[in-house]
């Protein structure tokens, strides 16, 4: 497709189910970004990869969060055993360029995968 | 104190008023980021600029990088440019990692 696609859009989990969440990135584009935006904050940034390689995982707030990019396309961002504190929007984003000055590459955003954890 | 602040936090604005939104960031930076989120989630890029200042259509974003500050100016107003604007920073440091920092945002009403 053109854009950044992600699935499910909405997603309600019960407390302590685990979810997935998928990000299809423009076809091409070398490095992927998540990021969790929860209700009326800015998006903080989760992980990022570079074609398959997981470069920067700093941001995944617990070891309940797991990401991959087996082939360099597809991304899954896997959260386990679900809290209710991870309900927010997980955004993923694509980039054509690598390279060191990544925060110098312009973006392109899928619309999210709003998640609710009753 | 945040890296990356925004003001206004909430701005209500009449059509065809000149709206100016505010950024400043305390880190070293590799680039500055304007975004544009519309209810539902969805984010654009709006502008990305290390220096200077871009012009598209009626929007204008403008960077003083030895005060670190931007800022978005919306020209004539319009109810479709009602959104949430974002200002992100991609770090300056020399590693593969592609953090941004994200301000708040600025969640913009313009009335008919």
């Amino acid at each position: 497709g053109a854009g950044v696609s992600q699935s499910p859009r909405y997603k309600v989990a019960k407390r302590g189910q685990d979810v997935a969440l998928r990000c299809d990135p423009i076809s091409g584009h070398v490095s992927l970004f998540w990021y969790q935006q929860a209700l009326g904050q800015g998006p903080e940034f989760l992980t990022y990869f570079q074609n398959e390689a997981q470069l920067d995982k700093s941001g995944l707030p617990s070891d309940r969060f797991f990401a991959e990019r087996p082939e360099g396309s597809v991304s899954t961002l896997k959260i386990q055993r679900t809290q209710q504190e991870d309900s927010a929007v997980y955004l993923c984003a694509s980039s054509l360029e690598r390279g060191r000055a990544s925060g110098a590459n312009v973006l392109t955003f899928g619309a999210g995968s709003r998640l609710t954890v009753l | 104190k945040n890296e990356v602040e925004q003001s206004p936090q909430n701005l209500t604005a009449q059509e065809g008023e000149f709206i100016t939104i505010n950024c400043s960031y305390s880190v070293g930076i590799s680039a500055l980021h304007w975004l544009q989120q519309h209810p539902g989630g969805g984010i654009v890029s709006l502008f990305m600029l290390s220096s200077g200042k871009k012009k598209h259509g009626r929007l204008i974003a403008t960077i003083n990088i030895q005060e670190k500050h931007s800022s978005l100016h919306i020209t004539a107003s319009h109810p479709r440019d009602s959104a949430v604007y974002i200002c992100a920073v991609g770090m300056n440091y020399g590693g593969s990692q592609g953090n941004l920092i994200f301000g708040k945002g600025t969640k913009l009403s313009v009335k008919p």
